[in-house]
């Protein structure tokens, strides 16, 4: 596609139960990105990919979050025994190969709005 | 860690008026990037600046990058209906050896009203 695809667009679940999120770059991106937007924290940085592999995931909250690359492409966010505080939109990014310049632009994706009731 | 500061949060202006919208970093800026947000959808990229001093411009938005003061401004030009939505500025972190990796820092964001 052209841009980066994310689905579900929205997703209710309850209290406890686990949600996955799908994340489909641009073709040839290398990089990555996560990141949750809520009402009380704004926009903050989850995890970032580099192909499969992940070297900063410092922005995960708890270790019921989790997400994985495959193939250097679809990226799915894991959310276990989801609670209420995980309501937010989650957004991801991608962007080309490079390490300065205009090749670190990171485009988004329309995002996945999560409820937890 | 990195913190930006926008300024101001909220924003109402009639149509064809002028406006400014502040970025401010707690640290050292190794480049700044713009975005625009509208409701349900994700961020849309605006402009990105890496060097002190540096200013570009896209249609009627224009966006500086003052090195010395850690501080970006973005300037609209007679502004247009079109023009509403959240803004917001992001930073970029650095990885190994100092470069840049693009893992970003948002600010709070400004949302921008305009009336026809």
């Amino acid at each position: 596609g052209a841009g980066v695809s994310q689905s579900p667009s929205n997703k209710v679940t309850e209290k406890g139960k686990d949600v996955e999120l799908r994340c489909d770059p641009i073709s040839g991106h290398t990089a990555l990105y996560w990141y949750r937007q809520s009402l009380g924290q704004g926009l903050e940085f989850l995890i970032y990919f580099q192909g499969n592999s992940a070297p900063d995931k410092s922005g995960l909250p708890s270790d019921r979050f989790s997400a994985e690359r495959t193939g250097g492409s679809v990226s799915t966010l894991t959310i276990q025994r989801t609670q209420q505080e995980d309501s937010a939109v989650y957004l991801c990014a991608s962007s080309p190969p490079g390490t300065s310049g205009a090749k670190n632009i990171q485009y988004f994706g329309a995002g996945t709005r999560l409820s937890v009731l | 860690s990195q913190e930006l500061e926008q300024s101001p949060q909220s924003l109402i202006v009639q149509e064809g008026k002028n406006l400014t919208i502040n970025c401010t970093s707690s640290k050292t800026l190794y480049g700044l990037y713009w975005y625009k947000q509208k409701y349900g959808e994700g961020l849309i990229f605006l402009m990105m600046l890496q060097k002190g001093g540096e200013e570009k411009s896209h249609e009627k938005i224009t966006a500086k990058l003052d090195e010395k003061k850690q501080q970006s401004s973005l300037h609209i030009t007679a502004s247009q209906p079109s023009h509403a939505g959240i803004y917001l500025c992001g930073a970029p972190g650095l990885g190994a050896g100092g470069t840049s990796y693009g893992k970003l820092t948002f600010g709070q964001g400004t949302i921008l009203t305009v009336h026809p």
